[in-house]
């Protein structure tokens, strides 16, 4: 069964307006989530990684003031996409470790943002 | 710089078999991964190599080279719905996966 869940999963917002994204492990403890944007046709890309009690970690190019991530718990992280423009449309994908297996990544089941 | 190379596509019959290749510079090498994203979902795990050789899971199977920085995903018995991406993925030093392209793959009947 699916170990770690993502709400909502379709969202369709105005511009200028802020979105937020839940990830939840379920039945464990994440210390670290990975948040992904996926562009149509194109591969994963690392926006941030978030760490429980501590301030994300963003990649280069992620501005961390439009992204606001919050792992406020073991088993929640948040992205917040605020004021979204339309370019900001894509596929927000959440991941994690679990544990049972060297290095492997559980991924949430994604959310598509549209906005318009 | 780091670097993950596979096809971008590749086109197969329902039944046969198919090896989608990638090959990987990195820095620092902590297992290559090789997950399976169909259109409009989050990737799912397939198979884990961090040695050398050939790890068989069904019709699935993954190879891997780190001496040549080569890893290959064998698809046997192809079925309709294995038509998706294929990505691979390798963990450097730091423990963060660095991803390729993907390689969409189209099953014909």
């Amino acid at each position: 069964g699916a170990v770690v869940s993502q709400h909502p999963s379709r969202v369709i917002c105005k511009s200028g307006t802020s979105v937020k994204i839940e990830c939840r492990s379920l039945d464990f403890q994440a210390t670290t989530m990975f948040w992904y944007r996926q562009f149509p046709k194109q591969s994963l890309m690392l926006m941030a990684t978030s760490n429980e009690g501590s301030k994300a970690t963003y990649e280069q190019g992620v501005e961390k003031d439009k992204f606001l991530i919050n792992h406020a718990s073991l088993t929640l992280s948040t992205l917040t996409v605020t004021s979204a423009h339309p370019e900001d449309s894509s596929f927000y994908i959440c991941s994690t470790f679990r544990g049972t297996r060297s290095n492997e990544q559980f991924f949430g089941p994604g959310t598509r943002l549209t906005v318009l | 710089g780091q670097n993950i190379d596979q096809p971008t596509e590749m086109t197969a019959t329902e039944g046969a078999i198919v090896q989608i290749n990638c090959t990987y510079q990195t820095s620092g090498f902590n297992g290559l991964f090789w997950y399976q994203q169909h259109a409009g979902e989050a990737p799912t795990f397939l198979s884990y190599n961090v040695l050398d050789g050939l790890e068989e899971k069904g019709r699935f199977s993954s190879f891997l080279s780190r001496s040549k920085g080569y890893s290959y995903l064998l698809l046997k018995e192809l079925q309709m719905k294995d038509s998706a991406s294929y990505l691979c993925a390798v963990s450097d030093s730091n423990y963060q996966l660095i991803w390729g392209a993907g390689t969409k793959l189209i099953i014909k009947p």
